[in-house]
């Protein structure tokens, strides 16, 4: 099956700062990907996603980058926030969705 | 504001008794997943729906069957529970098959 790794599986950060949350993917045909969020007892929540024809895309705080010629994905999160402390997983898809085991970010007040 | 509604948050069963998770969205979605999600794995996929009465196989379907009867409402049946089924479901559905999943809160199951 597809492999679709986070770097670190933990990550903290001081409110205000930025993260950066990374993932590696092993299909360079898959063409489509989603970052989740899913805080302590509830389900994945869509965060933004990029399709393979783009290697930026920004939403509100949140700025996910593709590098296809190492097949990574980031997720930048601008001035962090307690609200913000949750496990990520990207998600990659191609005929279906692979998804990744997660980066649990914490925020420091 | 879209919806998938998982009607069992937390449910706990024996070892052989026959499990139940519904699931249904209100978003007129074509396609309907299973997944469940175990730590160090990330969310694996059962099943999945792309049409009524419509099934096909995950990753991982041994164990487990579904239903699809109406379009708005997805089960998954677990025929005889065991210890190793112990673990977080997710249902989830999306308009297109490539598109954005939509998930629900989530069934934490416990096999004793």
């Amino acid at each position: 099956g597809e492999s679709v790794g986070l770097h670190l599986p933990t990550l903290s950060v001081q409110e205000g700062d930025n993260s950066i949350i990374n993932c590696a993917y092993s299909n360079s045909a898959s063409d489509y990907f989603i970052w989740y969020k899913q805080e302590s007892g509830k389900g994945p929540q869509f965060i933004i996603d990029i399709r393979s024809n783009m290697d930026k895309r920004q939403g509100q705080r949140v700025t996910v980058l593709l590098n296809k010629t190492v097949k990574h994905l980031s997720l930048q999160i601008a001035a962090t926030q307690p609200g913000d402390s949750a496990v990520y997983f990207c998600a990659e898809n191609i005929n279906q969705f692979y998804f990744g085991t997660g980066t649990s970010l914490t925020v420091i007040p | 504001d879209v919806k998938v509604t998982q009607s069992s948050r937390y449910l706990v069963k024996r070892t052989g008794e026959k499990v139940f998770l519904e699931c249904v969205q209100d978003m007129d979605h074509e396609n309907m997943f299973w997944y469940r999600q175990d730590p160090g794995l990330g969310l694996r996929l059962i099943y999945f729906s792309y049409d009524v009465k419509m099934k096909e196989k995950g990753d991982i379907p041994e164990g487990y069957s579904v239903s699809r009867e109406k379009k708005e409402r997805f089960s998954l049946i677990l025929e005889s529970a065991s210890t190793n089924q112990t673990s977080m479901y997710l249902c989830a559905s999306s308009f297109d098959y490539t598109g954005e999943l939509f998930f629900g809160e989530g069934s934490r199951l416990t096999v004793l």
